[in-house]
Formats: structure tokens, C-alpha cells, sequence
């Protein structure tokens, strides 16, 4: 019972280098969803897709990029990171019924620091 | 500011005892969700509410969602250690329009 995995779990960038964080899930999901948690701020949505092939901006989406080629990944870009971007990032996923009881699986991080 | 206020944000306590944490909000949710989190992992749903006035219990955690669906809280009996954790609340506003709180940091001393 994989559920959502991400990888990697920790990582560490200089300002301006870019990385790919990679989400699989193996639950047929349809919903994917790249959230960063950050002290005193709670967990925030920065992209989302409701679908293989499709993507949508959440909350805090500036300076990310998503893709979601194949169904059960979700992949978050940094183009050129920055100190800002230190934070903690959660993928998730949902069935995506459409029924609003349903819950978020989530992976267990990203630990993500920027020097 | 946040959607969602988290209050308190952190809570110390003895087995035992009993505790009440909040989520508010000025915005209408058409669904509230409660999560736990414990370190080095990703949150876990306890449970969703989505009718005003709602009450759910689970075990010794009881979720109520207010009247007009802008706040919740959740009340635990007899704390014990294995409560503690960050817990967080999540509201639904509209389908693909999660915000999460804060959280409470519980810590149920033995």
C-alpha cells in the first residue's frame, strides 16, 4: 500500500539552480495536488490538476511549473529557485468525484532548503 | 491573514485531561475537513463535516461545524500522548478551492 509517494525527501539548492519533485500515487486517482507548508502559514496550494493532461493554478503558483503527463504522477518545477521557496512540499491526491466528503491522501514531504 | 484562524495555536496538556481547539473563518465552506499531522509526515483526514450544525464523533474527538458552516471545532476527551500532533483544519469552498488553517500543535504530556 504505496499511496502518494514523493520523491525526493530532503533536498538542498543554491539560489538559481532548478529541480524536478516527483508525486506518484497508485490509487487511480484523478486529482493531484502540490501544496508547501511553511511555519505559521499552514499548507498552500501552489497547482493542481483534475486530470491526466491538465493543470490549474492554486493559491501561491508564481515561480513553479507542473506537468502531469501520465495519470498517476504529478511533477513540480523549479525553474530557478530562490530562498523564498525553502519550504516543505506536500503532493496529494483525491479520487475526484466531485463529492465534497472526500479526502486528500498525501504523501509524506519534500524537504526543501534554498541557499 | 488567514482564511482560516487556528486557535490555539499551540496547546500543552496532562493526560487526562480534556481540550477544545477552533477553526474560524468569515467565509462560508461548503465542507470542513479535519487532519492530523505528525512529524516527518503528511497530514491524515480525521474527518469531514459538510452540513451546518453538523456533530461527528470519533472515539474520544468530537467535530462540530457551526450553523452557518464558517466554523468548527474539535473537542478531545481524556487526552492521551498518542493525541499529540499538529492538527488542521480545512475548509471547501468551492470544488477544486481547499484552504487550510495553521493547525494546533497538541502536546499530551504523560
Amino acid at each position: 500500500n504505496a499511496g502518494v509517494t514523493q520523491t525526493p525527501k530532503f533536498r538542498v539548492l543554491k539560489t538559481g539552480q532548478s529541480m524536478t519533485l516527483l508525486c506518484a500515487q497508485d490509487m487511480n486517482h484523478e486529482y493531484m495536488y502540490w501544496y508547501r507548508q511553511d511555519p505559521g502559514m499552514g499548507l498552500r496550494l501552489i497547482h493542481y490538476s483534475v486530470g491526466e493532461g491538465t493543470t490549474a493554478k492554486g493559491e501561491v503558483p508564481d515561480g513553479y511549473n507542473v506537468s502531469r503527463l501520465k495519470k498517476q504522477n504529478f511533477l513540480l518545477g523549479l525553474e530557478s529557485a530562490a530562498p523564498s521557496q525553502t519550504s516543505v512540499y506536500f503532493c496529494a491526491s483525491t479520487i475526484g468525484t466531485g463529492r465534497l466528503d472526500q479526502p486528500q491522501h498525501f504523501g509524506d514531504g519534500t524537504r526543501l532548503s534554498i541557499l | 491573514t488567514q482564511l482560516l484562524e487556528q486557535s490555539p495555536q499551540f496547546l500543552s496538556i496532562q493526560e487526562g485531561e480534556n481540550l477544545t481547539v477552533y477553526c474560524n473563518s468569515s467565509s462560508v465552506f461548503s465542507s470542513l475537513q479535519w487532519y492530523r499531522q505528525e512529524p516527518g509526515e503528511g497530514p491524515v483526514l480525521l474527518v469531514t463535516v459538510v452540513t451546518g450544525g453538523e456533530v461527528k464523533k470519533l472515539k474520544r474527538l468530537t467535530f462540530q461545524f457551526g450553523d452557518a458552516r464558517k466554523d468548527s471545532s474539535l473537542h478531545i476527551t481524556a487526552a492521551q500522548p498518542g493525541d499529540t500532533g499538529l492538527y488542521l483544519c480545512a475548509g471547501v469552498r468551492f470544488r477544486n478551492d481547499m484552504r487550510f488553517g495553521a493547525g494546533t500543535r497538541l502536546t499530551v504530556k504523560p
